[in-house]
């Protein structure tokens, strides 16, 4: 498809169990970005990508999380040991470079930890 | 602070109505963004104003930034159904990596 895609779309785990969640960008984006959308704090950058490499990971709450990009486009976002804390729509982005850029966004996978 | 408060958080009108939506901060912006969010989707981008004083229009939806740039308006004439979502202003972050940082949201509902 032409736009970002995430996956799964809705995930419920136990707390305390580690979920990875996953995003195509847009083919030839560079910048890719993961959000995070709550009731209680809205929409919260989390960390970017400028191709494999993650200068900007100041959003990431905790140690629990983290991310990866291979290849210049699939991400990973893990979070480890997950809290009810964690439960959250994650929003994924790609922009064709870094910087003041539209960004696209993907449906999000919304996280449910019991 | 450089956050975006919007207002107001929840806005539920009669279809045919006029609205605002108002995005504000006590910082100076470079550019602000407005979009738009239904539910079960990401946000999509309406606008982007970067001078001050700067109006623009998308059919009904007319967008305008303030004359110093620290506050921006969203205006709807004549509200339909099918403008019902969340709208969130955003501003780019510090660094020039692109990040953004949002304002709450305004969740608006407009009954046919």
């Amino acid at each position: 498809g032409a736009g970002v895609s995430q996956s799964p779309s809705n995930k419920v785990t136990e707390k305390g169990k580690d979920v990875e969640l996953r995003c195509d960008p847009i083919s030839g984006h560079t910048a890719l970005y993961w959000y995070r959308q709550s009731l209680g704090q809205g929409l919260e950058f989390l960390i970017y990508f400028q191709g494999n490499s993650a200068p900007d990971k100041s959003g990431l709450p905790s140690d629990r999380f983290s991310a990866e990009r291979t290849g210049g486009s699939v991400s990973t976002l893990t979070i480890q040991r997950t809290q009810q804390e964690d439960s959250a729509v994650y929003l994924c982005a790609s922009s064709f470079s870094s910087g003041p850029n539209e960004q696209f966004f993907g449906p999000g996978t919304r996280l449910t930890v019991l | 602070t450089q956050l975006l408060e919007q207002s107001p958080q929840f806005l539920s009108i009669q279809e045919g109505e006029n609205l605002t939506v108002y995005c504000n901060s006590s910082s100076v912006f470079s550019s602000l963004q407005w979009y738009r969010q239904e539910p079960g989707e990401g946000p999509v981008l309406l606008v982007t104003v970067v001078t001050g004083g700067e109006v623009k229009k998308l059919k009904r939806l007319t967008f305008q930034f303030g004359d110093a740039r620290k506050d921006s308006s969203l205006h709807i004439t004549a509200a339909q159904p099918g403008d019902t979502g969340l709208y969130l202003c955003a501003r780019h972050g510090s660094g020039n990596t692109g990040k953004l940082i949002f304002g709450q949201g305004t969740t608006l509902q407009v009954k046919p």
